[in-house]
């Protein structure tokens, strides 16, 4: 166990649908990330907040929203989404954004989109 | 978790064996590189990192090289074991002063019996 935990494990949506992933450290990091990661394409990283503030958006689609309502959670909050969006969603944290400090992730949200 | 639909390379070694993957980073600037294992079905985990003021850094039956000459970073896992088999990325950490890592595509380990 690495410390960060991710729900819905997995997760089935239609195009129309709206739903949320939510994740959750237990670390006492201060600083959050979101990962796409498909099959065809590296590892990708969308949002970082640092102290609750998003210091990065990695020029994703706005039917993205993410939210860090303090420094243990973090949600992804999906609308409108395309089957290309169907990937593996994982979310990682680290002591800060600043400096050089390793990424702890957790195990993913496998999202299908239909 | 791993990226099925990516071309990875492969390298398959007999259990017992050491294992050598490798990786070419993209940003000579760059300051910090990790070293993550990522088994099917779970998030990447960390094995290793160094900075770019190091060559050589050791771990438990892991080290990691890095020669900025020619911007090539490697893993060397000794005496490979089953619980090896996963796929191994490198991340180089592209902005100084920022927590900005940038993953390769990954190499997929497979140990032999």
């Amino acid at each position: 166990e690495t410390g960060v935990t991710q729900t819905p494990r997995h997760l089935v949506m239609g195009m129309t649908n709206k739903k949320s992933l939510k994740c959750e450290q237990h670390l006492g990091h201060n600083a959050m990330y979101w990962y796409k990661q498909s099959a065809k394409k590296p590892l990708e990283l969308m949002f970082v907040y640092s102290l609750e503030e998003r210091v990065e958006n990695n020029s994703v689609p706005s039917r993205f929203s993410p939210e860090c309502p303090n420094s243990s959670h973090l949600f992804l909050h999906l609308h409108t989404l395309q089957p290309e969006d169907s990937a593996l969603y994982l979310c990682a944290s680290s002591h800060d954004a600043g400096g050089i400090t390793r990424q702890y992730f957790g195990p993913g949200t496998r999202l299908t989109v239909t | 978790g791993e990226s099925v639909g990516l071309h990875l390379p492969t390298l398959s070694v007999q259990e017992g064996d050491n294992s050598i993957i490798n990786c070419a980073y993209s940003n000579s600037a760059s300051d910090y590189f990790i070293w993550y294992k990522q088994e099917s079905g779970k998030g990447p985990q960390f094995i290793i990192d160094i900075r770019s003021n190091m060559d050589k850094r050791q771990g438990q039956r892991v080290t990691v090289l890095l020669n900025k000459t020619v911007k090539h970073l490697s893993l060397q896992i000794a005496a490979t074991q089953p619980g090896d088999s996963a796929v191994y990325f490198c991340a180089e950490n592209k902005v100084q002063g920022a927590q900005k890592l940038v993953f390769g595509q990954g190499t997929r380990l497979t140990i032999n019996p």
